[in-house]
């Protein structure tokens, strides 16, 4: 069963680059979430997606842009990289709906270095 | 605001010993909360949560969690440690009704033989 995958699964980027995060799933969920983690911060939200057709801002979206290409992808982009952006970015996927369903499922992750 | 605590950057016990992990809640309403593991160079899994009803929540690998409304926290435990169990906790509360998630800053536990 793959779930929610990934791709890349690492990326060194310099200042000003930029680079799109891909995400898919397989489980016909209607919700997808990006997250970003650094140390000591846990996860927070970048932006998700409720289903398909809808995006919406999380808790630190500046510098970031999503695409729900369909039901399956979202994909996060940089415009502009920075190093402030250097962090490990987990995608995640959940069936939506009522509450009591919002178990989220999550891909390995994209390490980012940007220099 | 809704937020989640976790007092506890991290954890030691030894093997066979009985583990907590702390975590307290703030929101508005009642309250949607999970546990998720997260193993080195692994994306986050699901452990439990608690919805309604029983105070006590059984999960995945053996843990459970005790929901106490009154002290507002959702401490993870496991009666017996092993050393598989080394990993770094999330506590989460579900944000309003958009179904996000709202993580603790987590918890390494180190499990020791």
């Amino acid at each position: 069963n793959a779930g929610v995958t990934q791709t890349p699964k690492f990326q060194v980027l310099k200042t000003g680059q930029s680079m799109t995060l891909q995400c898919a799933q397989d489980m016909n969920h209607n919700s997808m979430y990006w997250y970003r983690q650094d140390p000591g911060m846990g996860l927070r939200l970048i932006y998700y997606s409720a289903s398909e057709g809808t995006t919406d801002k999380g808790e630190v979206p500046n510098g970031y842009n999503v695409s729900r290409l369909n039901k399956r992808e979202f994909s996060l982009r940089l415009e502009s990289a920075a190093p402030s952006q250097t962090s490990v970015y987990f995608c995640a996927s959940s069936e939506g709906g009522a509450r009591a369903k919002n178990i989220q499922y999550f891909g390995a992750g994209t390490r980012l270095s940007v220099l | 605001a809704q937020s989640v605590a976790q007092p506890e950057d991290q954890v030691n016990v030894a093997e066979g010993n009985p583990l907590t992990v702390k975590c307290t809640y703030s929101v508005s309403g009642n309250p949607y909360l999970f546990w998720y593991v997260q193993y080195p160079n692994r994306g986050l899994q699901f452990l439990l949560k608690y919805i309604t009803g029983d105070n006590l929540v059984k999960g995945s690998y053996g843990f459970e969690a005790e929901f106490n409304k009154s002290q507002t926290s959702f401490h993870l435990k496991k009666p017996s440690a092993l050393v598989s169990d080394s990993a770094l906790y999330f506590c989460a509360v579900i944000a309003g009704n958009t179904g996000k998630l709202i993580f603790g800053q987590g918890t390494t536990l180190q499990v020791k033989p």
